[in-house]
């Protein structure tokens, strides 16, 4: 399968600080990355889709202010969470697709996770 | 009703024995459905992906779809303890790989050696 690979795995920080996360597509050019969130023992959650040099897409509830999400290129989309706060404590993942041809194009690969810890 | 639904579990096999996990969703114009693995503490893992009506095999896991009733299911023959995980069906609705995919809350699946 396709590799995704995410950085920082896992990152603490103060309250009120910015985190940046980079998700990369190791072998092949994400068309689309999505990212999501996952609290303990919880569903994932789509937080935003977005496409190579377009705006992001946000999912309703998400604020695109506090989560700000770059896809700079075909293999490289970065999620920063501003300001942020405890209640931003969370599993963030991202996933990429586009690796192959036809309908498998559709399939998401996952990313590692970055575990964040806000205090 | 939820857009992609499987039971809770836990489900409990015996190892050696056949896990099967099954999900149903209601977008009826559904094309695209996948089966994700998901260890504690860890992000999901694709597993298989299945498009056309009927069976399609990977080794110890079948993926079976049945688009009449709405179904899509995972078969593990020869269960293993490290098959023990969350499994997440998944289902896009829409035509490019852009579309959403929508997924399930996931079933706990547990091996009892």
């Amino acid at each position: 399968g396709a590799v995704v690979s995410q950085h920082p795995s896992r990152v603490i920080c103060k309250s009120g600080t910015s985190v940046k996360i980079e998700c990369r597509s190791l072998d092949f050019q994400a068309t689309t990355m999505f990212w999501y969130r996952q609290f303990p023992k919880q569903s994932l959650m789509l937080m935003a889709t977005s496409n190579e040099g377009s705006k992001a897409t946000y999912e309703q509830g998400v604020e695109k202010d506090k989560f700000l999400i770059n896809h700079a290129s075909l293999t490289l989309s970065t999620l920063t969470v501003t300001s942020a706060h405890p209640e931003d404590s969370s599993f963030y993942i991202c996933s990429a697709s586009g690796a192959g041809y036809d309908r498998s194009s559709y399939e998401q690969y996952f990313g590692p996770g970055t575990r964040l810890t806000v205090t | 009703q939820k857009e992609v639904e499987q039971n809770s579990g836990p489900l409990s096999v015996p190892e050696g024995a056949i896990a099967s996990l099954n999900c149903t969703y209601s977008d009826r114009g559904s094309q695209s459905f996948f089966w994700y693995r998901q260890y504690s503490g860890k992000s999901p893992e694709l597993i298989m992906s299945i498009y056309s009506n009927g069976d399609k095999e990977d080794g110890r896991f079948t993926a079976q779809l049945n688009k009449a009733s709405q179904y899509v299911s995972l078969l593990i023959r020869d269960s293993q303890p490290s098959d023990s995980a969350t499994y997440l069906c998944a289902v896009i609705g829409g035509y490019s790989s852009a579309s959403k995919i929508i997924f399930g809350s996931g079933t706990r699946l547990s091996i009892r050696p």
